[in-house]
């Protein structure tokens, strides 16, 4: 597709049960973020890839958070023994590249709700 | 203090307004200046963005940043109900290193209703 893709748009979840969401981003952007958006909030930072790695994991909020990227593409952030706090909006984004100049292209997100 | 500081609202105004939207922010090392807009339920989207000091116009919308008072503003002229949406500012400092993922920093968003 043209734009970022994300898979699911909406998870429903009981407390304690593991979530994966998934981010297709810009074929050929090497840069990749996800974001947290809770109800009324701004965007929280949560990880960076650049390519296949993650220098920058340092906004993952606990360690039941973790993500992964192959390919230089499609990329899983997955919430272990969710908690009712993780209920947000994860936003992925992808760009040409880091160093925080350009355009980030968003995906309209995967909206978790944890019961 | 918080890095990057805007109004949340909500901002109602009629169509036909002129709109004023507005970030401080205390980094001095920004340089990158974006508005991105976030309809309802959708991913923000790239609206604007300015280098350093001055003014930027697009159509009926115009960027405007002053580093010395370390103020942003975003100013929609002839505002119509498409224009109903979250206004979030975001600012980079450039010269961070490329594994750097806090790169953009972003405001809470104004979230602006156009009323017709």
């Amino acid at each position: 597709g043209a734009g970022v893709s994300q898979s699911p748009s909406n998870k429903v979840t009981e407390k304690g049960k593991d979530v994966e969401l998934r981010c297709d981003p810009i074929s050929g952007h090497t840069a990749l973020y996800w974001y947290r958006q809770r109800l009324g909030q701004g965007l929280e930072f949560l990880i960076y890839f650049q390519g296949n790695s993650a220098p920058d994991k340092s906004g993952l909020p606990s360690d039941r958070f973790s993500a992964e990227r192959t390919g230089e593409s499609v990329s899983t952030l997955t919430i272990q023994r969710t908690q009712q706090e993780d209920s947000a909006v994860y936003l992925c984004a992808s760009s040409l590249s880091g160093g925080g100049f350009g355009e980030l292209f968003f995906g309209e997100g995967s909206r978790l709700t944890v019961l | 203090q918080k890095e990057v500081e805007q109004d949340p609202g909500p901002l109602s105004v009629p169509e036909g307004a002129i709109v004023s939207l507005n970030c401080t922010y205390s980094n001095s090392a920004f340089q990158y200046f974006m508005w991105y807009r976030q309809y309802s339920r959708k991913g923000p989207e790239l609206l604007m963005y300015t280098y350093s000091s001055g003014n930027k116009e697009d159509g009926r919308f115009t960027a405007q940043v002053d580093k010395s008072s370390k103020y942003i503003s975003l100013f929609i002229r002839d505002s119509q109900p498409s224009d109903s949406a979250t206004y979030l500012c975001a600012m980079s400092a450039l010269s961070v290193p490329d594994n750097y993922g806090q790169n953009f920093v972003f405001g809470p968003g104004t979230r602006l209703s156009v009323l017709p």
